[in-house]
């Protein structure tokens, strides 16, 4: 298996722009996390998938960020309009269900200038 | 308030020491985890523990629930184990709540 896939491996964008994060998950793993990492706050969850159903955006933070996955083996994160706190690393994460470890991507390095 | 910490925060030690991390955690937990992050680089999960001890060739972690700590132990440490590790927690569900990690580095 591939792993976890994430695409693309680093983003520029000028402030104000759409910006897309695509995942795709370990064919099998029942659940997709997004996370997000700064050297200020560390790894914060942003939101996670269950069976493709979201169960808990409470980290998602505010109305520009928003997430889909229309099938098990593909998920999006995106964010409209885009500013400069927004720039991070963002994981992709997925597991087979609780009480398993979990499998991380590549991430992807947003830079919002 | 569901809280992970973790000591020291940074480590500096001489290649072939044995190294313990330290994972205390606020309230009673489904399972614990045990990540390493490359600098630059991805993600990769070690352990998931929910009592006892595992071992993964010179990596060793264990847990106390009745303390609310776990350790992480590196035997005959190496410069590749340079890295940060990060200790995270499900606390009754699938979220995760990450330490802060702790920052080591070995020299040769």
């Amino acid at each position: 298996d591939a792993g976890v896939i994430q695409s693309p491996r680093h983003e520029v964008t000028e402030m104000g722009q759409e910006v897309t994060l695509r995942c795709k998950p370990i064919s099998g793993h029942n659940s997709l996390f997004w996370y997000r990492q700064t050297m200020m706050r560390g790894l914060e969850l942003l939101i996670y998938f269950n069976n493709n159903v979201p169960i808990d955006d409470s980290g998602m933070p505010e109305d520009r960020f928003s997430a889909k996955m229309p099938n098990a083996s593909f998920s999006t994160l995106k964010i409209q309009p885009s500013e400069p706190r927004d720039s991070a690393v963002y994981f992709c994460a997925s597991n087979p269900g609780i009480f398993y470890g979990y499998t991380f991507g590549s991430g992807t390095r947003l830079t919002v200038v | 308030k569901n809280e992970v910490e973790q000591s020291p925060q940074n480590l500096t030690a001489q290649e072939g020491e044995f190294i313990t991390i330290n994972c205390s955690y606020s309230v009673g937990i489904s399972a614990l985890h045990w990540l390493q992050q490359h600098p630059g680089g991805g993600i990769v999960s070690l352990f998931m523990l929910s009592s006892g001890k595992k071992k993964h060739g010179r990596l060793i972690a264990t847990i106390n629930i009745q303390e609310k700590h776990s350790s992480l132990h590196i035997t005959a440490s190496h410069p590749r184990d340079s890295a940060v590790y990060i200790c995270a927690v499900n606390f009754g569900n699938e979220k995760l709540t990450f330490g802060t990690g702790t920052r080591l580095t070995i020299i040769p």
